[in-house]
């Protein structure tokens, strides 16, 4: 049982070049989060989903565009990266009152 | 002004003390209180969790939330070196199904031995 997982684990982008982060989850939940974290910022929603085929916006959503074809995959897309999209991202699933967390993957973008 | 107030720290105290960790929100529709523990490089897991005000201990842990002051607290007893982490706050209410959560931006903590 991996729990969540994320891949690539880190990624240094050059301004424009676009890229897919991918979050697996095996515990069979309906709930995915993708979330940035900055420095001072703590953990703001990027964007959401409550079941397959299904998104939502969050706090932070400008630049970044979200998939959920299938239940236990969340893909969270940069289309044209820009230096202040430099982060660690993290995705999150849910089942009841609790969020179980990926490992995160540090992106730069010089 | 943020929706969460954290006291970002960072804090550093010796082994064995009781540790002070908290919160104040501004939104009173928050419901579901928590706090969740993040180790360096690794993403944050849930560790206390409450929903109305009072306290609620788990071991060495205890949390404390005061609706009428909109406050916070996790206290930590007796803490040990593998208690140093940043410790966020996170709140949210029922909007609609996708419980979503409001952080707080973190307090690191370190347990010196």
């Amino acid at each position: 049982n991996a729990g969540v997982t994320q891949t690539p684990k880190f990624r240094v982008l050059k301004t424009g070049q676009s890229m897919t982060l991918l979050c697996a989850q095996d515990m069979n939940h309906e709930y995915m989060y993708w979330y940035r974290q900055d420095p001072g910022m703590g953990l703001r929603l990027i964007h959401y989903s409550v079941g397959e085929g299904t998104t939502a916006k969050g706090e932070v959503p400008d630049g970044y565009n979200v998939s959920r074809l299938k239940k236990q995959n969340f893909l969270l897309g940069l289309e044209s990266a820009a230096p202040s999209q430099t982060s660690v991202y993290f995705c999150a699933s849910r089942t009841g009152d609790e969020q179980f967390f990926g490992p995160g993957t540090r992106l730069t973008v010089l | 002004q943020k929706e969460v107030e954290q006291d970002p720290g960072p804090l550093s105290v010796p082994e064995g003390a009781i540790v002070s960790l908290n919160c104040t929100y501004s939104n009173s529709a928050f419901q579901y209180f928590m706090w969740y523990r993040q180790y360096s490089r690794k993403g944050p897991e849930l560790l206390m969790y409450t929903y109305s005000s009072g306290n609620k201990e788990d071991g060495r842990f205890t949390a404390q939330v005061d609706k009428s002051s909109k406050y916070i607290s996790l206290f930590i007893r007796d803490s040990q070196p593998s208690d140093s982490a940043t410790y966020l706050c996170a709140m949210s209410y029922s909007s609609g199904s996708a419980r979503q959560l409001t952080f707080g931006s973190g307090t690191q903590l370190t347990v010196l031995p």
